[in-house]
């Protein structure tokens, strides 16, 4: 099936710092990725839609501005936390869907645990 | 979006089949019914969708009732690898974002 990867794995960071964290679809394009946290004990949130060559669409509550996402190629969306603060610290997973077939399944990466100390 | 209900949590014995019910009474006729797990400290993993009829695949089984307000996945035989949170998810398949609800925590004991 398809793949989905997501790169660090894991981070620990200092509180202040920014974090970038990428994710690829590996064989199939995606014109849309999605962007979900989750919080310990709790379900998957959408943060955000990512949407390639245009600006990401942004869940009410979300801070645009403290999470960059920027979708610059059909493979590739990267979503950076700026300024890390530890209430940020949580599990971060992107999904995409293939483009061509729209349809079908949508497919997650494996997660990127965020420590922010 | 439509939302589904699931039980919080269920347990299973090892190599005993596994009967995860979800209730979506609001589904529209264009939402697919899909099935998501997530093991710990992973992704979530497709499982298994349909529409109308029943689907089986290498996984599990879909059965959806007849008025599409219920559907039930179905794990024939329960291993410890299969512990994990599934979750219930209507999809339009517009390409648009998966609505996760609270899911259910299966629990295999050996």
């Amino acid at each position: 099936g398809a793949v989905v990867s997501q790169h660090p794995s894991w981070v620990i960071c200092k509180s202040g710092t920014s974090v970038k964290i990428e994710c690829r679809s590996l064989d199939f394009q995606a014109t849309t990725m999605f962007w979900y946290r989750q919080f310990p004990k709790q379900s998957l949130m959408l943060m955000a839609t990512s949407n390639e060559g245009s600006k990401a669409t942004y869940e009410q509550g979300v801070e645009k501005d403290k999470f960059l996402i920027n979708h610059a190629s059909l493979t590739l969306s990267t979503l950076t936390v700026t300024s890390a603060h530890p209430e940020d610290s949580s599990f971060y997973i992107c999904s995409a869907r293939d483009f061509k077939s729209p349809q079908e399944t949508q497919y997650f990466g494996p997660g990127t645990r965020l420590l922010v100390l | 979006d439509a939302k589904t209900t699931q039980p919080n949590s269920m347990e299973s014995n090892e190599e005993e089949p596994v009967h995860l019910p979800c209730n979506h009474s609001t589904i529209s006729g264009t939402d697919y019914i899909h099935w998501y797990r997530q093991l710990p400290s992973q992704g979530p993993e497709y499982v298994i969708h349909g529409l109308t009829s029943n689907v089986n695949n290498r996984m599990a089984s879909l059965a959806i009732a007849e008025d599409r307000k219920s559907s039930t996945l179905i794990l024939h035989r329960a291993t410890l690898r299969d512990a994990a949170v599934y979750y219930c998810i209507l999809d339009n398949n517009a390409g648009n974002m998966l609505t996760f609800g609270g899911g259910t925590r299966l629990m295999v004991k050996p």
